[in-house]
């Protein structure tokens, strides 16, 4: 079955960095765009950033453009967030999601979530 | 950016009741390739996000069918026939349009 298990969360200092991972399996991870949707405590949902199947295409939200980069490794069927110069708004449980079914555009599976919490 | 706007943004029910959950969005959904790419998603305390439906009416595969979508355009509902307590949550609207954003959320609850 398709699984989804983020990993590298934990508490972090402002302007410091973490890199963050989604392991992937039950899928042919290579043939699918991957995204990072995040959930401050107690808020909603925001959508951070997408990598296209092979890596080639990326996209940010406005609010963590140049400080945030998503990479993947297909080899490894692991996704990446690499996170710098955090700030305290940027506390919350970071999830990895996928559209699986193709024509639905909409977020069908999604991991656990890891938190991260930026404080001082 | 397109804003998604829920209401209301707490409904309480009694079990066995219908429900309902509007949408708007800030610019029609409507994507140049003829589809609306709006969603809803339900999540359970202490829970991730699970699909509920997808552009605007079909229900996702396990996804019961006292569950349903409506609406086009800017407006949109998310209908539940008959309520039951495992339905307790926080639902979301979100629209894949251009780029990708969620409305605030509405807080079900049984009375």
């Amino acid at each position: 079955q398709v699984q989804l298990v983020e990993s590298g969360g934990g508490v972090v200092q402002p302007g410091r960095s973490l890199r963050l991972s989604c392991a992937a399996s039950g899928f042919t991870f290579s043939t699918y765009g991957v995204h990072w949707v995040r959930q401050a405590p107690g808020k909603g949902l925001e959508w951070v950033a997408a990598i296209s199947y092979d890596g080639g295409d990326k996209f940010f939200a406005d609010s963590v453009k140049g400080r945030f980069t998503i990479s993947r490794d297909n080899s490894k069927n692991t996704l990446y967030l690499q996170m710098n110069s955090l700030r305290a708004e940027d506390t919350a449980v970071y999830y990895c999601a996928i559209m699986l079914h193709g024509d639905s555009w909409a977020f069908d599976y999604w991991g656990q979530g890891t938190l991260v919490a930026v404080s001082s | 950016d397109i804003v998604m706007t829920q209401t209301p943004l707490s409904s309480p029910v009694t079990l066995g009741q219908p429900a309902s959950i509007s949408c708007r969005s800030s610019q029609s959904l409507v994507h140049s390739d003829g589809n609306t790419y709006l969603s809803w998603l339900q999540q359970r305390p202490g829970q991730p996000p699970r699909l509920l439906i997808y552009k605007i009416s079909n229900r996702f595969s396990g996804v019961p069918d006292r569950f349903s979508g409506s609406g086009a355009g800017t407006d949109f509902t998310l209908k539940i026939s008959r309520v039951e307590a495992e339905d307790v949550g926080v639902y979301y609207c979100m629209q894949a349009t251009q780029s990708y954003t969620f409305g605030q959320g509405t807080k079900l609850e049984i009375k």
